[in-house]
């Protein structure tokens, strides 16, 4: 089946260890998000590629980067990892066929702590 | 600011009867709307969605309303059964193409009780 897979789903890192969370996916869409999702609230857009486009949320921290090597593959490092950066990171993707009639697909998603 | 507003944190409801959750949003701009829903441990997905051109969209047992003059939707469950019992997010867009971005409101936590 074709989907959006996230690796890995559980990672613990260390107080300012750098970390690399990544997604993958089969459906060929030219749009990929990262999401990062904290307790009780709403999922927070850091970026986006439109295909190689890299589109950054003006309130995301520079902690955050990601890379984006090809159609399949999406990155999100974060370089010095802070104790509010433990989070539900979502990655998701959207299609070329030019509408949200179906809204994105998710990936499981990446639960960061930081200890 | 929370351009997306769930106030209800949870809901709990007996099977069979409606589950009707609530979504306010602030930003005139946008007109498209989803609602996902998310089990435990799984990444969103997508449930319905509704353009700013209509009032109303079904699907089953699904039915999405919205009301632009109040900047209100709302998502109804009919009838509820206990596997709709999820955290269910509602999401807005500026426009329905590929690349737009989604935001969020907080979820609502649906209990459906046996």
């Amino acid at each position: 089946d074709a989907m959006v897979i996230q690796n890995p789903r559980y990672q613990v890192t260390q107080f300012g260890k750098p970390v690399t969370l990544s997604c993958s996916q089969t459906l060929n869409h030219n749009v990929m998000y990262w999401y990062q999702q904290k307790s009780s609230q709403a999922p927070k857009l850091l970026f986006h590629y439109y295909d190689k486009d890299f589109n950054n949320e003006a309130d995301t921290p520079d902690n955050f980067q990601s890379r984006r090597p090809n159609t399949s593959f999406c990155f999100l490092d974060i370089r010095s990892p802070g104790l509010g950066d433990a989070a539900m990171y979502l990655c998701a993707t959207s299609g070329r066929q030019g509408a949200l009639n179906y809204g994105y697909t998710f990936g499981s998603g990446t639960r960061l702590t930081v200890v | 600011d929370q351009q997306v507003k769930q106030n209800s944190p949870s809901l709990s409801v007996q099977e069979g009867r409606i589950s009707i959750l609530n979504c306010d949003y602030t930003n005139s701009m946008f007109d498209y709307f989803l609602w996902y829903k998310k089990y435990p441990a799984e990444g969103p997905t997508f449930l319905i969605s509704i353009s700013s051109i209509k009032d109303k969209n079904e699907d089953g047992r699904f039915t999405v309303f919205l009301n632009k003059s109040a900047k209100h939707l709302s998502l109804h469950i009919v009838p509820s059964q206990p596997g709709d019992s999820a955290v269910y997010f509602c999401a807005a867009s500026a426009g329905e193409t590929s690349g737009s971005r989604l935001t969020f409101g907080e979820g609502t936590q649906l209990t459906v009780n046996p």
